[in-house]
């Protein structure tokens, strides 16, 4: 199947700060799916995105779809150190499986 | 339910030696993922079962790698003989499967962290 890719690959913010992390694909995808990892955690599933232009937000965390749907982002404002972790985009892989970005990790500075 | 289930949760063993991986997915979920992740690499897709099936293993590294499937609520993740270059955390993720997009999340099990010395 089709990588996706994310940018950048880390990022340090200071807490209070926003943060935007980046999913592109050279092909148009059917969905997109957001995981985060915590240091020493497993991926949990944050979102699903299925629509053209689509935009849903939880709490602090806004993802979209973009139009042409070969990208998507994930943004989260005044960022808190409790959003440490690393951020994945994966990819519907045929509607079987999903292939996931090489992720964003995330440092927020106390 | 108690999610995704996996064991041992840590594992340390020699080169050559054989590793065997545990997995229980959520009772009901259709689909069962083998991922494998590592710095260098990510998050690896290794193989994956559909209703007990093996439906793609072109992810799985080399014949020293194997995995069954032998009922829905039991998987196993073998390497024989183990490798340094295998040292990484796998993970196991099970997801239901209609198809139809409500339910198509997957549940990642807290993984093993192995090292192979």
């Amino acid at each position: 199947g089709q990588q996706v890719m994310q940018i950048p690959q880390y990022q340090h913010v200071q807490e209070g700060e926003d943060f935007t992390t980046y999913c592109n694909s050279s092909t148009t995808l059917s969905n997109i799916q957001w995981y985060k990892q915590r240091p020493g955690g497993h991926p949990v599933f944050l979102i699903q995105l299925v629509k053209s232009g689509e935009v849903k937000k939880q709490k602090r965390l806004t993802f979209q779809f973009g139009e042409a749907k070969k990208n998507s982002s994930l943004h989260i404002t005044a960022t808190q150190t409790t959003d440490v972790g690393t951020y994945f985009c994966a990819r519907d892989n045929y509607g079987q499986n999903f292939v996931f970005g090489p992720g964003t990790r995330l440092s927020v500075l106390p | 339910d108690a999610g995704v289930i996996q064991s041992p949760r840590h594992e340390v063993t020699e080169m050559g030696q054989e590793v065997t991986l545990r997995c229980k997915p959520i009772s009901g979920h259709d689909y069962l993922f083998w991922y494998r992740q590592t710095m260098m690499r990510g998050l690896e897709l290794l193989i994956y079962f559909n209703n007990n099936v093996p439906i793609d293993d072109s992810g799985m590294p080399e014949d020293r790698f194997s995995a069954k499937m032998p009922n829905a609520s039991f998987s196993t993740l073998k390497i024989q003989p183990s490798e340094p270059r295998d040292s990484a955390v796998y993970f196991c993720a099970s997801r239901g499967g209609t198809g139809d997009g409500t339910n198509e999340k997957l549940f990642f099990g807290s993984g093993t962290q192995l090292s192979v010395l």
